[in-house]
C-alpha cells in the first residue's frame, strides 16, 4: 500500500482479555517499529524489527506484551490479560532501512476498561 | 543517555504570522533529526529529515535547521495558516550501534487563529 496501515484503528477490551493489534509496512520498508502514546504523553519506544535480524525488545513494558513480524511483511503487536493502564494508542512505523525517514500508520487505540 | 526538549510546549498565533519551534538535543553525536506534526487522534506526519551533514532543509512554507554542535534545531513556519494548528514532533536519530533508535521530543502544541 501507500502508506503504513493499522488495524483495528480503535480496540475497546475487558480487562484481562487479549488483544492483537496489526501493522502492514510501506512495500520494501525493511525497517519496522512500535511505539506506546499514553493520553498526554510522549512516545515510548516498544520494539524494533529489521529484515531477518533479531528484534529489539527492550522496550517491552512486561511479558505480557509481544510482538513477531514475519520476514519484512505484516507485524502483530500481542497484549495478553490486559490491564488498564495499557490503555493507549499504539502506533506503527516504517522505514527503508534502519535510518531512513520514518513514516506512521494512524495508530491503534486500544481502551481497557 | 540522549534527551531532547522541545520549546515552547504550546504556543498560540494569528493566522499569517511566521514562527519557529525550537528542538534541543543533549547529544550531539546523532545521525539524523526528523521533524513531524501530529493531528489530534492521527498518527505522525514526517515533514522534513535533516542529515547529520546539513543544515537545512526547505518544503513548501516549512524550514527547519540544524546546529549539531550546539544540539539544537529549529522549525520555521512561513505565513501560518489554522491548518498549520497541530502538535510538531521532532525526533533525533543518534550516530553509533543503536542508530536505528530515535528520541522523540514532547512536542509543541501549535495554535494558529484565524
Amino acid at each position: 500500500g501507500a502508506g503504513v496501515s493499522q488495524s483495528p484503528s480503535n480496540k475497546v477490551t475487558e480487562k484481562g482479555k487479549d488483544v492483537e493489534l496489526r501493522c502492514d509496512p510501506i512495500s520494501g520498508h525493511t525497517a519496522l517499529y512500535w511505539y506506546r502514546q499514553r493520553l498526554g504523553q510522549g512516545l515510548e519506544f516498544l520494539i524494533y524489527f529489521q529484515g531477518n535480524s533479531a528484534p529489539d525488545k527492550s522496550g517491552l513494558p512486561s511479558d505480557r506484551f509481544s510482538a513477531e513480524r514475519t520476514g519484512e511483511s505484516v507485524s502483530t503487536l500481542t497484549i495478553q490479560r490486559t490491564q488498564q493502564e495499557d490503555s493507549a494508542v499504539y502506533l506503527c512505523a516504517s522505514s527503508l532501512g534502519h535510518t531512513g525517514e520514518l513514516f506512521f500508520g494512524e495508530g491503534s487505540r486500544l481502551t481497557v476498561l | 543517555k540522549q534527551e531532547v526538549t522541545q520549546i515552547p510546549a504550546a504556543l498560540s498565533v494569528p493566522e499569517g504570522e511566521n514562527l519557529v519551534l525550537n528542538c534541543s538535543f543533549t547529544d550531539s553525536a546523532i545521525y539524523n533529526l526528523q521533524w513531524f506534526r501530529q493531528d489530534p487522534g492521527k498518527g505522525l506526519t514526517s515533514l522534513l529529515l535533516i542529515q547529520s551533514s546539513q543544515r537545512e532543509q526547505t518544503s513548501g512554507r516549512l524550514n527547519a535547521s540544524l546546529d549539531k554542535s550546539s544540539g539544537r534545531s529549529t522549525l520555521y513556519i512561513a505565513a501560518s495558516q489554522p491548518g498549520d494548528s497541530a502538535t510538531y514532533l521532532c525526533a533525533v536519530r543518534d550516530s553509533g550501534g543503536s542508530n536505528y533508535k530515535l528520541t522523540f521530543g514532547k512536542g509543541t502544541l501549535l495554535t494558529v487563529n484565524p
